[in-house]
């Protein structure tokens, strides 16, 4: 089975200070992708990049990159340069080639401070 | 190019009343996923449809509670006889293709349903 483990409930950080989310992963299938959400107070999922399990450069999305170590098995989103408009909860996720279906994490409150 | 259209965005049903939660599917994509979202906890995978088959269903309980994804139409969540439990914010997920794993076949969601049962 997959599973997805975010250790942080909650993070404060400074506007314009870049912030690194951790996410470890836990699955026995070798093809796997691994996603980033967003999910302001209004509610919606807003997906934010994509790492594929056989991808060998670390995904980068303008301010977001995703810092993949597969032997660690973690996959933290890092956001440089943070703005106020980031906070949220953010969620960390997973498919793999046996279950196409997302498993997530319980995610991180992010909050930046001005 | 409508996203993936859910509703009733609020929903509020007595204990024992039923409520059906619909899900149109962005244009083209023939997989639909439900997903169950508690307060302050990730989102639950609840049963994944293509068109008039139920592909996965390992996260729906047992009772109760039923999805279709019929030829036409949109995507129906069904919860009988709801309980306060069920009270949750519901998510629709639509995507393209399933891939291998490796490649990004990503689901976008809808805006959720927010199902408050008193």
């Amino acid at each position: 089975a997959q599973k997805i483990t975010q250790t942080q409930p909650g993070m404060f950080v400074q506007e314009k200070e870049a912030v690194t989310l951790d996410c470890t992963y836990d699955t026995s299938d070798p093809s796997y992708g691994l996603f980033w959400y967003k999910q302001p107070s209004s509610g919606e999922m807003i997906f934010l990049i994509y790492q594929g399990s056989y991808d060998q450069q670390n995904a980068t999305e303008g301010r977001y990159s995703l810092n993949f170590q597969k032997a660690r098995k973690s996959a933290n989103l890092v956001i440089s340069a943070s703005q106020l408009g980031d906070s949220a909860m953010y969620f960390c996720a997973m498919t793999t080639q046996g279950a196409q279906k997302l498993v997530f994490g319980q995610g991180t409150r992010l909050t930046i401070n001005p | 190019n409508a996203g993936v259209m859910q509703n009733p965005r609020h929903l509020v049903r007595r204990r024992g009343q039923e409520a059906r939660l619909r899900c149109s599917p962005m244009k083209g994509h023939s997989h639909v996923y439900w997903y169950r979202q508690l307060p302050e906890e990730g989102l639950k995978f609840m049963v994944y449809l293509q068109k008039e088959n139920i592909i996965d269903e390992s996260g729906m309980p047992k009772e109760r509670f039923s999805a279709e994804f019929p030829k036409e139409g949109p995507s129906i969540l069904r919860i009988q006889q709801v309980v306060r439990g069920d009270s949750a914010a519901y998510f629709c997920a639509s995507s393209k293709s399933v891939g291998t794993g490796t490649e990004n076949t990503e689901a976008f969601f809808g805006q959720g349903t927010r199902l408050t049962v008193v």
